[in-house]
């Protein structure tokens, strides 16, 4: 298995509080990736970092930020939760051709 | 705009048998795919992929066809065993390594004994 640890694993908020889940790396991988799992749309990328400090805009990225300050850990802040970011959160890695992902952390957002 | 599909989201095969998974896609410009298959409470595992160069992967007991006049992909898994219950999602990139995948909706695996 790929070294991909996500914390927190669950998380209960509330709307208008803001939300940071940490991915973090053992396999010195340049790429990082989050992404969000819903019923209907199967995995959608939000952000993703091509190395320390660079980082691009996926499918979902509108109410997320992200941040990458070492190559191990990778960052997602939601500002101000709104329930419509309730869902389970996957980052994913990749050295090259594949992505491998990490257990997931469910978010709910009351 | 779902660029990948999976249209059955559920499938159940008898233990011993084959089980075939379909994914079709839209863009033209998808040139690698893979198939991932995930666990309730685990992130999804990479099982096979396939660049459009080729027509067929197989590995072990899984095989990936890629018909891309069709824009359609398949997984056959030979015998199905019931550890392979799961649910399995098709993705697919403009080229190999490329960022952004694009994953279809999954579909449930259930292996019967």
């Amino acid at each position: 298995d790929a070294g991909i640890t996500q914390s927190p694993r669950h998380k209960v908020t509330e709307t208008g509080t803001p939300v940071t889940l940490r991915c973090h790396q053992t396999e010195n991988h340049r790429y990082m990736y989050w992404y969000r799992q819903d019923p209907g749309h199967g995995l959608r990328l939000i952000h993703y970092s091509y190395g320390v400090k660079d980082t691009d805009k996926g499918e979902v990225s509108d109410g997320y930020s992200v941040s990458r300050s070492k190559t191990e850990d990778f960052l997602l802040t939601l500002e101000s939760a709104t329930s419509s970011q309730t869902s389970v959160y996957f980052c994913a890695i990749s050295g090259g051709e594949t992505q491998y992902f990490g257990p997931g952390t469910r978010l709910l957002v009351l | 705009d779902q660029q990948v599909k999976q249209n059955s989201p559920s499938l159940s095969v008898q233990e011993g048998r084959i089980s075939i998974l379909n994914c079709d896609y839209t863009n033209s410009m998808f040139d690698y795919f893979l198939w991932y298959k995930k666990y309730p409470a685990e992130g999804p595992t990479f099982l096979i992929s396939i660049s459009s160069i080729k027509d067929k992967n197989e590995d072990g007991r899984f095989t990936v066809f890629l018909n891309k006049s069709a824009k359609h992909l398949s997984l056959h898994i030979v015998p199905s065993q019931p550890g392979d219950s799961a649910v399995y999602f098709c993705a697919a990139s403009v080229q190999t390594g490329a960022n952004n995948l694009f994953f279809g909706t999954g579909t449930r695996l259930t292996v019967i004994p």
